[in-house]
């Protein structure tokens, strides 16, 4: 079983939608979640941490379930400048050390 | 601050050949980081480091050396280069004590 595990997609959506990624993760002792944006042919940048109590940045909801070791991340109102891959990181380790999804494909339409 | 730096952009190899891969950061982070990804694929850690002088291997450290005599400069070298080697290799650092990661643009190699 993969550390971290995602749904590749793409998910296509039209712009204004509603889209959820999910990410669930095999090491009960991970102790830090985040999600992380990477754009086509460019570096990953981090889009939000994940905490235990749910937390929300705009337009953009995380969500961490440790009992299910299940993350999600919600994105409201969709917009044209949010295609990209969702990386689901799970930090599990010394050294701040972070395991990495395969990504979440995203592609946002007129 | 420039972030994280690296270099080349792009290379291309023949198989047998060796390079490094430059990384520097400016924001006196401790921790350093090599990664490749694959396409399709997630980054896999290659090697780490914690501070000028110390080293570790990742997930990946096959065909790869690193060192880190100061806490700027963190290189990565491929000594016999092979076909599977073909990545793109992004550097990261972060403080210790912190989670985020910051990366630098990556350097794109290809073997043939």
């Amino acid at each position: 079983r993969k550390e971290v595990e995602q749904d590749p997609g793409p998910f296509n959506v039209p712009e204004g939608a509603t889209v959820a990624f999910n990410c669930t993760y095999s090491n009960s002792a991970s102790q830090s979640f985040f999600w992380y944006r990477q754009d086509c042919r460019k570096e990953p940048k981090l889009l939000m941490s994940v905490y235990s109590s749910g937390n929300e940045d705009g337009r953009f909801t995380a969500q961490l379930n440790r009992a299910s070791q299940y993350i999600s991340l919600l994105i409201r109102d969709s917009k044209l400048s949010d295609s990209a891959t969702y990386l689901c990181v799970v930090n599990s380790g010394t050294a701040s050390k972070l395991t990495f999804g395969t990504g979440t494909r995203l592609q946002v339409t007129l | 601050n420039a972030g994280v730096t690296q270099t080349p952009k792009f290379r291309i190899l023949k198989i047998g050949q060796s390079m490094t891969l430059q990384c520097a950061q400016d924001m006196n982070h401790n921790y350093m980081y090599w990664y490749r990804q694959d396409p399709g694929m997630g980054l896999k850690l290659i090697y780490y480091s914690v501070g000028a002088g110390i080293t570790d291997k990742g997930e990946v450290p096959n065909g790869y050396n690193v060192s880190r005599s100061t806490t700027e400069d963190f290189p990565l070298r491929l000594e016999l280069a092979a076909p599977s080697q073909t990545s793109v290799y992004f550097c990261a650092s972060t403080a210790s004590g912190r989670n985020e990661q910051f990366f630098g643009p990556g350097t794109r190699l290809t073997v043939l």
